[in-house]
């Protein structure tokens, strides 16, 4: 596996590690948080949410992790395949009265064979 | 996939002209979003709708306007075109508040190119 520290936009991992996707997020008081896919000319695709009286979730090949302390949120993928290659993407419901969603900036996964 | 379409998916425009982005959706969802996404950006809301008539604004809502007559659709609407709006737009939808934890689902996009 590999880690990528806070938030660096690419990573390249080999088809069969565990891949860490890290993202910072901004605000103290959000609540809800969502990792998001994005292969090109596509949109984004839904992958795993997590609320914040949560410190983790698990889903299919996926984990997010979320650490309110120091405002951080990471994905992990087991087991990472080709069809993983995309942009990943966190976001935060950032606005008190909960009507939309902030997105960080994004990490380009590439898996080689 | 999440019932949304886009249309159209594809356009060039020049600046100063109007343009009508339109989302629809079959899923009964009461939320419907636009977005934008941009290099060194990422997605950046525009205007949401919260019922049938009911918008806010985003972000980056200057230069944009929308409308929402039925909970299907949802129009973005350029009314005078300029290069700065050159972007892909993806319309999105939640059954509800994000605070209730909804996810929001995203449509397919709309590249636009303002020459």
């Amino acid at each position: 596996g590999e880690s990528v520290g806070l938030h660096l936009p690419t990573l390249s991992v080999q088809e069969g590690d565990n891949s860490i996707i890290n993202c910072a997020y901004s605000n103290s008081a959000s609540d809800y948080f969502i990792w998001y896919k994005q292969e090109s000319g596509k949109g984004p695709q839904f992958i795993i949410d997590i609320r914040s009286n949560m410190d983790k979730r698990q889903g299919q090949r996926v984990t997010v992790l979320l650490n309110k302390t120091v405002k951080h949120l990471s994905l992990q993928i087991a087991a990472t395949q080709p069809g993983d290659s995309a942009v990943y993407f966190c976001a935060e419901n950032f606005n008190q009265a909960g009507t939309a969603l902030i997105f960080g900036k994004g990490t380009t996964l590439s898996v080689s064979s | 996939d999440a019932g949304i379409t886009q249309s159209p998916r594809h356009k060039v425009t020049e600046t100063g002209t109007p343009v009508t982005l339109r989302c629809h959706q079959t899923e009964n969802h009461r939320y419907m979003y636009w977005y934008r996404q941009d290099p060194g950006h990422g997605l950046r809301l525009i205007h949401y709708s919260y019922g049938v008539k009911d918008t806010d604004k985003g972000e980056v809502s200057d230069g944009y306007s929308v409308s929402r007559s039925k909970t299907e659709d949802f129009l973005l609407t350029l009314e005078s075109a300029t290069s700065s709006q050159t972007s892909v737009y993806f319309c999105a939808i939640s059954e509800t508040s994000v605070a209730s934890g909804n996810t929001i689902y995203f449509g397919e996009g709309s590249w636009l190119t303002v020459v």
